[in-house]
């Protein structure tokens, strides 16, 4: 029973389209994530939503854009791929938002997006 | 605002040789700290955590880490290496707004 689904697992596209990576968490925690990891295998955040609200935006081109239908899931659309779009794309979630108690991320197996 | 350093992009050990992985924090408050693994093609699985209480946490798999204030560090460490083990290590603070700031990783090799 996996706990962070993300689908799909791999996609390649071409450059100028439009693509949606989903995900949908089963433990009932309240904040959810996006992280991008790039070629040198560096993860950096780049959303946080915590009750369907956004709470972080990284600086990400607004190509970019979230969409949390519900506190289970959180979706990531990406407009006009470019060649720099290529990354791993982890969505994560964790109970409750912020660093209270050490709060500790749980995160998918990853969307590995390739533009060509 | 925090931040992590991991020394050593890569770490190369025998099968059943110690494994030490460094990292250091920075961070203007009292830091909550995790060690995370990535297996090739795979997701970030949590290893170990610290956040209060005792120095020396024990995680997933044999490895443990101990959190030094004094020399800001929270080094991974396994007594004896699998081949197993081979992956991605990524070290990482909690932010204040409850996101992870990674360091760049340590790559494991383990050879035989």
């Amino acid at each position: 029973d996996t706990a962070v689904s993300q689908t799909p697992k791999y996609l390649v596209t071409q450059m100028g389209n439009d693509k949606s990576i989903k995900c949908e968490q089963n433990l009932g925690h309240d904040t959810m994530y996006w992280y991008k990891q790039d070629s040198k295998k560096f993860l950096k955040i780049m959303f946080s939503y915590n009750n369907k609200e956004l709470i972080i935006n990284e600086t990400v081109p607004n190509r970019f854009s979230p969409k949390s239908p519900d506190k289970a899931h959180l979706n990531l659309h990406i407009n006009s791929l470019e060649l720099g779009d290529s990354a791993v794309y982890f969505c994560a979630s964790s109970p409750v938002r912020g660093a209270g108690s050490g709060n500790t991320i749980y995160f998918g197996e990853g969307s590995w997006l390739t533009v060509v | 605002a925090q931040s992590v350093t991991q020394l050593g992009s890569h770490v190369s050990v025998s099968e059943g040789a110690l494994v030490l992985l460094r990292c250091n924090y920075s961070s203007s408050v009292p830091p909550y700290l995790f060690w995370y693994v990535q297996y090739p093609n795979q997701g970030l699985q949590l290893l170990l955590k610290y956040t209060t209480g005792a120095t020396l946490v024990k995680g997933i798999n044999g490895f443990e880490a101990e959190f030094k204030k004094s020399e800001t560090s929270f080094h991974l460490t396994k007594p004896s290496a699998h081949m197993s083990d081979a992956a991605e290590y990524f070290c990482a603070v909690l932010g204040s707004q409850g996101n992870l700031i990674f360091g760049k990783g340590t790559k494991l090799s383990v050879k035989p």
